[in-house]
């Protein structure tokens, strides 16, 4: 079974300047997070999307980050214009989506930012 | 909300020995908690979970427990190996906020050979 993809693993950009990256889930997964981690720190939830609707993006900072996942399956996170304190690890994760029961959640190999 | 404390941010074993982390959470209706284990500059990836009708679950050398009165859950490692070497999170969840899982802080866990 193929794993959460995602792309590009690495990209360095100067601040004010935008990026996005990109999340492919496994197949079949309805559930899809992106996860903000910080150096030294545990992921923190930025967007849930449950197919392609939004389930919670309370913690996402809307004036800068934007996210879709507009036919439900690849999702693109973007920032637009960059900080510093944007520097991080950008995971994507998916889960089954059955709303039913606590699900495992399977993460990617994350994309590596870095503000300068 | 919920919020996660883990403890100790970092720990050193010899191999063979036993490893002990521990988590504490906010809220009492939490009711799923798994473990992550990640490895420098890979993905996180599940090791173990625990549901709160349980309190205790195996999973050979990897154990967790949960206490539900005093709203916190550990992770146990035995016979440590040097492959164990990795940081490990706990996270902690409500199924009616849609899956939401927050995250410790981490542990850095070493083990010396």
């Amino acid at each position: 079974e193929a794993g959460v993809a995602q792309s590009p693993r690495y990209k360095i950009i100067e601040k004010r300047q935008s990026v996005a990256f990109w999340c492919n889930p496994i197949s079949g997964h309805a559930t899809l997070y992106w996860y903000q981690q910080i150096l030294g720190q545990g992921p923190k939830l930025l967007i849930q999307f449950q197919n392609n609707g939004v389930v919670d993006d309370s913690q996402l900072p809307k004036d800068r980050f934007s996210a879709e996942r507009l036919k439900g399956v690849d999702s693109t996170l973007k920032i637009q214009p960059a900080k510093l304190e944007d520097s991080a690890v950008y995971l994507c994760a998916s889960s089954l989506g059955s709303g039913h029961q606590q699900e495992t959640q399977y993460f990617g190999p994350g994309t590596r930012l870095l503000v300068l | 909300g919920e919020n996660v404390e883990q403890h100790p941010s970092t720990l050193s074993v010899q191999e063979g020995d036993s490893a002990v982390i521990k988590c504490t959470y906010s809220d009492s209706a939490s009711n799923y908690f798994p473990w992550y284990k990640q490895e420098l500059g890979k993905r996180p990836q599940l090791i173990i979970d625990i549901r709160s009708n349980v309190g205790e679950k195996k999973d050979q050398r990897i154990a967790v427990t949960l206490n539900k009165t005093a709203k916190h859950f550990s992770l146990h490692i035995t016979e440590t190996q040097p492959e164990d070497s990795a940081v490990y999170f706990c996270a902690a969840n409500r199924m009616e906020y849609g899956n939401k899982l927050v995250f410790g802080a981490g542990t850095i866990l070493r083990v010396k050979s």
